[in-house]
């Protein structure tokens, strides 16, 4: 398995409060991507890194942040948390070039 | 506007016979497809791919077919299991960029 690790694996939060996920990978890839996974969607992209402090964004961005300090973390914030963006998140990492993505294990967020 | 289209959210397959999943993509810089399969509570896993200038790609019990001038995807397992059970999503990466656009999913039930 690719090492992904993502932090926390569940969280219930309130509404307007900020909230911090976090993606760990130890394989060194340059790509970094943050998903939600919701019925009826399947999976969209938020935001992803094609690097140490480059970012881009996705389809679904509004309200959400990223960041990337260093190679192998990827934190996606969510700036005050709203009942819509209850969903499951899922990180990925890519190699580049026409590889594949790793998927993490995925973070279950509820806002209430 | 979805560019990766999964039309059938749901199929059941009997045991030993063939599963086809189908997709089909609205954008013409799409260079390379990928199959994902995924269970509950689990993150999505990688199955098969295959470029834009081949047309068939196997890999055991899955087969992957490209038609591009139909802008078609589609899936093949044969023999069906029942471990196969699960979400499968179609996905692609536009040319020049490391992005993954998804399907919206199809839950495939092998019937025992």
């Amino acid at each position: 398995d690719a090492g992904i690790t993502q932090s926390p694996r569940h969280k219930v939060t309130e509404t307007g409060t900020p909230v911090t996920l976090r993606c760990h990978q130890t394989e060194n890839h340059r790509y970094m991507y943050w998903y939600r996974q919701d019925p009826g969607h399947g999976l969209r992209l938020i935001h992803y890194s094609y690097g140490v402090k480059d970012t881009d964004k996705g389809e679904v961005s509004d309200g959400y942040s990223v960041s990337r300090s260093k190679t192998e973390d990827f934190l996606l914030t969510l700036e005050s948390a709203t009942s819509s963006q209850t969903s499951v998140y899922f990180c990925a990492i890519s190699g580049g070039g026409n590889t594949e993505a790793f998927f993490g294990q995925g973070t279950r967020l509820t806002v209430v | 506007d979805q560019q990766v289209k999964q039309n059938s959210p749901s199929l059941s397959v009997q045991e030993g016979r063939i599963s086809i999943l189908n997709c089909d993509y609205t954008n013409s810089m799409f260079d390379y497809f990928l199959w994902y399969k995924k269970y509950p509570a689990e993150g999505p896993t990688f199955l098969i791919s295959i470029s834009s200038i081949k047309d068939k790609n196997e890999d055991g019990r899955f087969t992957v077919f490209l038609n591009k001038s139909a802008k078609h995807l589609s899936l093949h397992i044969v023999p069906s299991q029942p471990g196969d059970s699960a979400v499968y999503f179609c996905a692609a990466n536009p040319s020049g960029t490391y992005k993954y656009i998804f399907g919206t999913g199809t839950r495939l039930k092998v019937l025992a």
